[in-house]
């Protein structure tokens, strides 16, 4: 029962470089969520996802981009990256139904520097 | 807007002791709120969450959590903290556009 896989675990990047970060779930979940994790912060929602073919930002969207081709795997995108963009990446996925559609399950993130 | 505040940055009981976390938030309307914990390298796990009915509510690992409308609170309790509790607790409340608003978490350390 894998849950919510997250790649890499780990990744350094030089300004200005783009990456992709994985998120794929097994749970046939149909809403998927991507947050950010800053010292000392609580998680802040980037963008999420309602479904196939549907997208919607979040509170700190700029700088990333999303596709959610298949239910399963929820892309996140730094096309240019800053040393702002330096957090620990969580994906996380909920079935659907209000308010039950909170976030339900997480990875186990992605630590992301930019240098 | 809405907020969740959790005023304890950091906390740390012997083991066995007693836990209480606390959560306050600022919401209009009736809050839908939740509890994770994250351990260290890890994501967050849903611990409990509270939409309706009865204000003591029951999750996973012992805790509890007593939703309180007239204190704006959302307090976690353990009767009992074992060591391996230790972890980052953070409190979230159901905001505008439907989406979680987190707080900014309480370290919890356990001494042996």
């Amino acid at each position: 029962n894998a849950g919510v896989t997250q790649t890499p675990k780990f990744r350094i990047l030089k300004i200005g470089q783009s990456m992709t970060l994985q998120c794929t779930q097994d749970m046939n979940h149909n809403y998927m969520y991507w947050y950010r994790q800053d010292p000392g912060m609580g998680l802040k929602l980037i963008y999420y996802s309602v479904g196939a073919g549907i997208t919607d930002k979040g509170e700190v969207p700029n700088g990333y981009n999303v596709s959610r081709s298949t239910t399963e795997d929820f892309p996140l995108r730094l096309e240019l990256a800053a040393p702002s963009q330096t957090s620990v990446y969580f994906c996380a996925s909920s079935t659907p139904g209000y308010p039950s559609n909170q976030p339900q399950h997480f990875g186990d993130g992605t630590r992301l520097s930019i240098l | 807007a809405q907020s969740v505040t959790q005023p304890d940055i950091h906390i740390t009981v012997s083991e066995g002791a007693s836990l209480e976390l606390r959560c306050n938030y600022s919401y209009g309307a009736t809050p839908y709120l939740f509890w994770y914990v994250q351990s260290p390298g890890q994501g967050l796990q849903l611990l409990l969450k509270y939409f309706s009915g009865d204000t003591l509510v029951q999750g996973i690992k012992g805790f509890e959590a007593e939703f309180k409308r007239s204190q704006s609170s959302f307090n976690l309790r353990k009767p009992s903290v074992h060591w391996s509790d230790a972890a980052e607790y953070f409190c979230a409340v159901v905001g505008g556009a439907q989406k979680l608003v987190f707080g900014q978490g309480t370290r919890l350390t356990i001494n042996p």
